[in-house]
């Protein structure tokens, strides 16, 4: 257990629709990414929040929108769903920055199937 | 922004032999070096990591070794066992510039014949 949560583990929806994912990072972690993994695509970073603030934006759609609260946890809204959206969406979290040593832990993932 | 190739995609070794994957960055000023492995449906797990003040980490059967000059780091595995088959992932994170993010390569799938 990397002390990494998410909820839901499993989503399915139709599209256009919009979901929430949610995420609580691990104990003192100060940073929050979320990640899209999806089969021709890997692993690709969406989005980095340290301490309320947005740090890092990398290949996230219009489409999407995260946001982390002041207790540290995260929520990444995915809007105007299409078939494509369908992945596993991972959070992760570390105590600060990697360029600070620090080491990402990865939640187990939220499934979204967009029917 | 930086950009990591991983090689092979899949590599399938007899169990007992030894694996090695290759990672190649482009960004000079990346400083962390981390592999993951995947096992399918589940979270990638941190199995070891390189910072870029070291060349070489062991640990236990596996090792990683980085070449800052040439900007390429590889997975060394020895002594390949059935619990090795998953996919692995090399990434490398940047130093500085406010982001922080992992960038990952495309994973390799190790497959380990019995």
């Amino acid at each position: 257990d990397s002390g990494v949560t998410q909820t839901p583990k499993h989503l399915i929806t139709a599209t256009g629709q919009r979901v929430t994912l949610r995420c609580s990072p691990r104990s003192g972690d100060l940073s929050v990414y979320w990640y899209q993994q999806s089969l021709d695509q890997g692993l690709q970073f969406l989005i980095q929040y340290y301490n309320g603030e947005e740090r890092a934006k990398g290949n996230i759609l219009e489409r999407f929108s995260a946001q982390q609260f002041p207790d540290l946890h995260s929520e990444l809204n995915l809007s105007s769903l299409e078939l494509g959206d369908s992945a596993l969406y991972f959070c992760a979290s570390s105590l600060g920055g990697t360029s600070s040593g620090n080491t990402i832990y990865f939640g187990e993932g939220s499934w979204l199937t967009v029917v | 922004g930086e950009n990591v190739e991983q090689h092979p995609s899949t590599l399938s070794v007899q169990e007992g032999d030894s694996a090695v994957i290759k990672c190649t960055y482009s960004d000079s000023a990346s400083n962390y070096f981390p592999w993951y492995k995947q096992e399918l449906g589940k979270r990638p797990q941190l199995i070891i990591d390189i910072r870029s003040n070291v060349g070489e980490k062991k640990d236990q059967r596996i090792a990683v070794t980085l070449n800052k000059t040439a900007k390429h780091f590889s997975l060394h595995i020895t002594e390949t066992q059935p619990e090795d088959s998953a996919v692995y992932f090399c990434a490398a994170a940047r130093s500085g510039g406010g982001a922080d993010g992992l960038t990952f390569g495309k994973g390799t799938h190790l497959i380990i014949q019995p």
